[in-house]
């Protein structure tokens, strides 16, 4: 079956230290890959997405993620976190037409001022 | 823009009352979805709609039923609602035009007692 893999629930950073929130998939193919992020209270908002090509992706806010096709992964990364950056990030990807995405159970980050 | 909207922001509901979502998008999106979220398990999608007229089973669609009579609307209903189905409650659109982003509303908190 599909799926996506969040292995970390909880992260908790210092502000300015460097951000890496893990991900992983499984399908038979390469999917396209998201991250979405999602403050309290709110619906979510697309950091990024991978579909082909270069294989680091730069979104918005300073985050970036890397895709690595031998190791399934899509690590989302920021070099340097901002106390605004705490919220709840989600990995998803979509195999096929009709747009359907299969999202991870979520990371929550917390930074520390 | 407005976006996504949902109505009602909130509603608490006994075991075995009906009520209907209503999710409204003025993007001229061709997709929507119903997805609910609960903790640690991230989102999961009810339903969906490739287009006015079309609705499509997703991951967990048991107790719910959708419509979607026009282009802008899509609506989901619960005919006798369950404490199973307390959640948060998103509905998002897209289309290929806008490179598969997802346009999430701000959600709906559902409490069934």
């Amino acid at each position: 079956a599909q799926s996506v893999t969040q292995p970390d629930i909880h992260i908790t950073v210092s502000e300015g230290a460097s951000l890496e929130l893990r991900c992983n998939y499984s399908y038979g193919a390469t999917p396209y890959l998201f991250w979405y992020v999602q403050s309290p209270g709110q619906g979510l908002q697309l950091l990024l997405k991978y579909f082909s090509g270069d294989t680091l992706v730069q979104g918005i806010k300073g985050f970036e993620a890397e895709f690595k096709r031998s190791q399934s992964s899509f690590n989302l990364r920021k070099p340097s976190v901002h106390w605004s950056d705490a919220a709840e990030y989600f990995c998803a990807a979509e195999a096929g037409g009709g747009n359907k995405l299969t999202f991870g159970t979520g990371t929550q980050l917390k930074v520390e001022l | 823009n407005a976006g996504v909207t949902q109505t009602p922001k909130f509603r608490v509901l006994k075991t075995g009352q009906s009520m209907t979502l209503l999710c409204a998008q003025d993007m001229n999106h061709e997709y929507m979805y119903w997805y609910r979220q609960d903790p640690g398990m991230g989102l999961r999608l009810i339903h969906y709609s490739v287009g006015e007229g079309t609705t499509a089973k997703g991951e967990v669609p048991d107790g719910y039923n959708v419509s979607r009579l026009k282009k802008q609307n899509f609506l989901l209903g619960l005919e006798s609602a369950a404490p199973s189905q307390t959640s948060v409650y998103f509905c998002a659109s897209s289309s290929p035009r806008d490179g598969e982003k997802l346009f999430f509303g701000s959600g709906t908190q559902l409490s069934v007692l």
